[in-house]
């Protein structure tokens, strides 16, 4: 069974449109983040939620939103996509904050 | 702001060892150091950490200068399979964060 996994893998979509990307989680772990990989392959941290409550939240626009509904699943919902938002984003989880991340395989995003 | 400096990229020939060194220099009492590696585009994976002690696993060992300012990731018999690109990362024990520099590309060769 795959530890942290994402839906959909791959996502090709139109400017404007909103869509949502799935993660779940099957070790147990308290801590769920999302990460954003651009072309440059740099990864940045968006999002981290503890026990379903939000606590990193970086320099992100506001039309991405994380919905945690419960501690093994976080969900990314993003409105009026834009170009700019073509990458990688990957899910990750860990037990409490301090300990080590295990990353999901990644959904890539294509904004035509 | 990542605060680990790597060389872009390194060639290790397969079956021999690879050594990827990073420095760290700004690094806090008790901040630890970790590697991870992203094979073509694959979700990162966990190597290995350490705060200042030489540590070793299944996967690599870690060796941690005594002045704790870099340290060498140590791949002893590299293969084809750890091509990829290798990210030393330094970081609380209570942080979230990780922040990824731009890593070391480590092509192994046959």
């Amino acid at each position: 069974d795959t530890a942290v996994s994402q839906t959909p893998k791959y996502l090709v979509t139109q400017m404007g449109n909103d869509k949502s990307i799935k993660c779940e989680q099957n070790l147990g772990h308290d801590t769920m983040y999302w990460y954003k990989q651009d072309s440059k392959k740099f990864l940045k941290i968006m999002f981290s939620y503890n026990n379903k409550e939000l606590i990193i939240n970086e320099t992100v626009p506001n039309r991405f939103s994380p919905k945690s509904p419960d501690k093994a699943h976080l969900n990314l919902h993003i409105n009026s996509l834009e170009l700019g938002d073509s990458a990688v984003y990957f899910c990750a989880s860990s037990q409490d904050r301090g300990n080590i991340q295990y990353f999901g395989a990644g959904t890539r995003l294509s904004v035509l | 702001d990542a605060k680990t400096t790597q060389p872009p990229s390194m060639d290790c020939a397969e079956g021999r060892a690879a050594n990827l060194p990073c420095n760290h220099s700004t690094i806090s009492g008790n901040e630890y150091v970790y590697w991870y590696r992203q094979i073509h585009s694959q979700g990162p994976q966990y190597i290995i950490h350490g705060l200042k002690n030489n540590e070793t696993n299944e996967m690599a060992s870690l060796i941690i200068t005594e002045d704790r300012k870099s340290s060498t990731l140590i791949l002893p018999h590299a293969t084809l399979r750890d091509t990829a690109v290798y990210y030393c990362i330094v970081r609380e024990p209570t942080g979230n964060q990780f922040y990824f520099g731009t890593g070391t590309s480590l092509t192994v060769i046959p």
